[in-house]
């Protein structure tokens, strides 16, 4: 399995919900990313983990909240959205942290805050 | 934090013609991965590169870790309807402790081929 599977592919949510993002792998990579992309521009990273501990947070607002719950799973906790943070939101996987090998993106979920 | 300059921004060419794209970077990178983007999806690694100097290939496509470790291009050939879609290039700084940041990405490359 060579694969970073996300789930949902596409979600709408209002500004006073509560949603969560997925994310899974089964490669063994001990190093797992969330970016979030707008059209057109590069992801930008938001959380690292590694060995299931958060390592960076990027500045992100706490409307974000990550959560690894095993070295297999992780994920976006989102409340409280604004509009501006509608965009694509992307997982990736990688041996260890740093270590480029096998950088592996997942199909990213299209989030729209309405 | 580390900027990769990409370039061009955006590229309209015939099929079949050659096409190439570029990033550098003022800091020395000590890997450079290029990535393709479809719409809706997520990137996808095309070529990485390790070694200054080092030139691979994949299919049409060819890619070189540049000497002086701070550039590195992206070379398709005979381009085809479905090599449409942005490319980026990404790249791991180096400190100067020897150790390496997280990847940065550099602006995306947005390819139209026109049948």
């Amino acid at each position: 399995d060579t694969e970073v599977t996300q789930t949902p592919k596409h979600l709408v949510m209002g500004m006073t919900n509560k949603k969560s993002l997925k994310c899974e792998q089964h490669m063994g990579h001990r190093a797992m990313y969330w970016y979030k992309q707008k059209a057109k521009k590069p992801p930008e990273l938001m959380f690292v983990y590694s060995y299931e501990k958060l390592s960076i947070n990027e500045s992100v607002p706490s409307r974000f909240s990550p959560e690894c719950p095993n070295s297999s799973l992780l994920n976006l906790h989102l409340h409280a959205l604004q509009p501006e943070d509608s965009a694509l939101y992307l997982c990736a996987s990688s041996l260890r942290d740093r270590e480029v090998s096998g950088y592996t993106f997942g199909s990213g979920t299209r989030l729209t805050v309405v | 934090g580390q900027q990769l300059n990409q370039s061009p921004q955006s590229m309209f060419i015939q099929e079949g013609e050659d096409v190439s794209m570029n990033c550098t970077s003022s800091s020395i990178f000590n890997t450079w991965l290029w990535y393709k983007q479809d719409p809706g999806e997520g990137p996808v690694l095309l070529i990485a590169l390790y070694k200054a100097g080092e030139l691979t290939s994949n299919g049409r496509l060819t890619a070189q870790f540049g000497i002086t470790r701070k550039d590195s291009f992206l070379n398709i050939s005979a381009s085809i309807p479905s090599d449409v879609g942005i490319y980026f290039c990404a790249g791991q700084p180096l400190i100067s402790s020897g150790s390496a940041r997280q990847l940065t990405f550099g602006s995306g490359t947005q390819l139209t081929v026109l049948p």
